[in-house]
């Protein structure tokens, strides 16, 4: 099936730098992917929308300058987090449209200190 | 954004039957589902129903849907310990787009 390989799967980072997180389609082909944060015991809320090619479509309430998102290729899409701080420590998600459905990856656990 | 609505908390007894309820509001939805997600993991995709269906049975699972009242619910039979985990409600809108709920946690006691 459908598989979504996001990485780093977990990564410390210190407060001021700048963490890239990856999310890659195996084996289909991802016109659309999605980006997620999971805020503890809340749900996964909707960060952006990103299509190959073309600049990502940022949720209300999310700074485009802090999380930069990049979708190069039909496997490859980026995220971003310049300038962490605590509070963006968080576990963000990826999911990709394709191969017939949604795959979503394993996430990321960013810790900021 | 649209609203989907979970409770929090539900424990249940090893092979009991557990159902998770779930609400959302936005009418145009296509497609709900459902995710688990276990400690530290990513979600993984349980099941799912189209908008226009009112039951999906897989093995275990029952998903049943209610349009009138936007009212979704899984039926986890005979819960064992291995379905301890966070469950997540979503439903895809006409955009393609995923609004999740908050996630129940399930507990299974032994």
């Amino acid at each position: 099936g459908a598989v979504v390989s996001q990485h780093p799967s977990r990564v410390i980072c210190k407060s001021g730098t700048s963490v890239k997180i990856e999310c890659r389609s195996l084996d289909f082909q991802a016109t659309t992917m999605f980006w997620y944060r999971q805020f503890p015991k809340k749900s996964l809320m909707l960060m952006a929308t990103s299509n190959e090619g073309s600049k990502a479509t940022y949720e209300q309430g999310v700074e485009k300058d802090k999380f930069l998102i990049n979708h190069a290729s039909l496997t490859l899409s980026t995220l971003t987090v310049t300038s962490a701080h605590p509070e963006d420590s968080s576990f963000y998600i990826c999911s990709a449209h394709g191969g017939g459905g949604y795959t979503f990856g394993s996430g990321t656990r960013l810790t900021v200190v | 954004g649209e609203d989907v609505e979970q409770s929090l908390f539900l424990s249940v007894r090893e092979g009991d039957s557990s159902v998770i309820n779930c609400t959302y509001t936005d009418s145009s939805s296509t497609y709900l589902y459902w995710y688990k997600q276990e400690p530290g993991a990513g979600l993984q995709l349980l099941t799912y129903i189209f908008s226009n269906m009112d039951m999906k049975q897989d093995q275990r699972l029952t998903v049943l849907l209610n349009k009138k009242d936007k009212h979704l619910s899984l039926r986890i039979a005979d819960t064992q310990t291995g379905d301890s985990a966070i469950y997540f409600c979503a439903e895809a809108t006409s955009f393609n787009k995923f609004y999740f709920g908050s996630g129940t946690k399930l507990n299974v006691k032994p």
